[in-house]
């Protein structure tokens, strides 16, 4: 079974800062890697689908890239809106694994 | 608008069953696979299991194996999840969801219910 590892578990960062999240499959996944945002008591938000394709609606500030079997989504400028727990997720087999997600709060 | 609502959940003893339900509008919803994601509290996201858009190919956790059942009623835009022989770890919120491209079966979840909590206590 795929099994996908997220680090930072935690990230403090201040407003204007440059994120940068990593996430891993334990084998290829090609670009089939997909990142969602979380906030307390809400569904997940699509934010980023195949690597590296932006959701429509989802600011352009969100990013993501592939290398190998490591992925890295990246906000360039942290908005206030933007303080969550961010997943990635694998879809290039039929188990649709989640990675344990990221939490990113106020410094 | 393209909307996911769950219902059914609620609290149940541990052994007896439950079913949620999932309405879907919005969207031509006989054309697209869907999932049910659960997440326990203060826990991570796990998926739960798989339909396609024809009802024909349904995977699920090795966790809820023999126990969930998931299903469609594409002449309804229904989605459910039947729930046997529920155990405490099965304490969650469930959340379905849409898979992004038509037809697509190994894909992103791009539209999601608000979740409904399902809670197996004695």
């Amino acid at each position: 079974d795929i099994q996908m590892t997220q680090s930072p578990s935690t990230l403090s960062a201040s407003v204007g800062d440059r994120v940068t999240i990593t996430c891993r499959a334990s084998q290829s996944i090609s670009t089939w890697l997909a990142w969602y945002q979380q906030k307390p008591g809400k569904a997940p938000k699509l934010l980023i689908y195949d690597a590296s394709s932006l959701e429509s609606g989802v600011p352009s500030r969100f990013s993501g890239s592939a290398s190998g079997t490591e992925f890295t989504l990246t906000i360039s400028s942290l908005q206030p809106d933007d303080f969550a727990t961010y997943y990635c997720q694998q879809y290039n087999s039929y188990s649709f694994v989640f990675g344990p997600g990221t939490k990113v709060d106020i410094k | 608008q393209v909307q996911l609502v769950e219902s059914g959940g609620g609290v149940v003893q541990p052994g007896r069953s439950l079913r949620l339900s999932c309405a879907a509008s919005g969207f031509t919803f006989s054309t697209y696979a869907m999932h049910w994601v659960r997440q326990a509290p203060g826990k991570g996201l796990e998926w739960v299991a798989f339909i396609s858009y024809d009802g024909s190919k349904t995977y699920d956790v090795d966790s809820v194996k023999g126990r969930f059942t998931i299903s469609r009623d594409n002449s309804k835009n229904m989605l459910y999840l039947q729930m046997d022989s529920l155990r405490a770890e099965d304490t969650a919120v469930y959340y379905c969801a849409k898979a992004k491209r038509l037809q697509w079966e190994k894909d992103v979840f791009d539209i999601w219910g608000q979740g409904i909590m399902v809670t197996v206590s004695s």
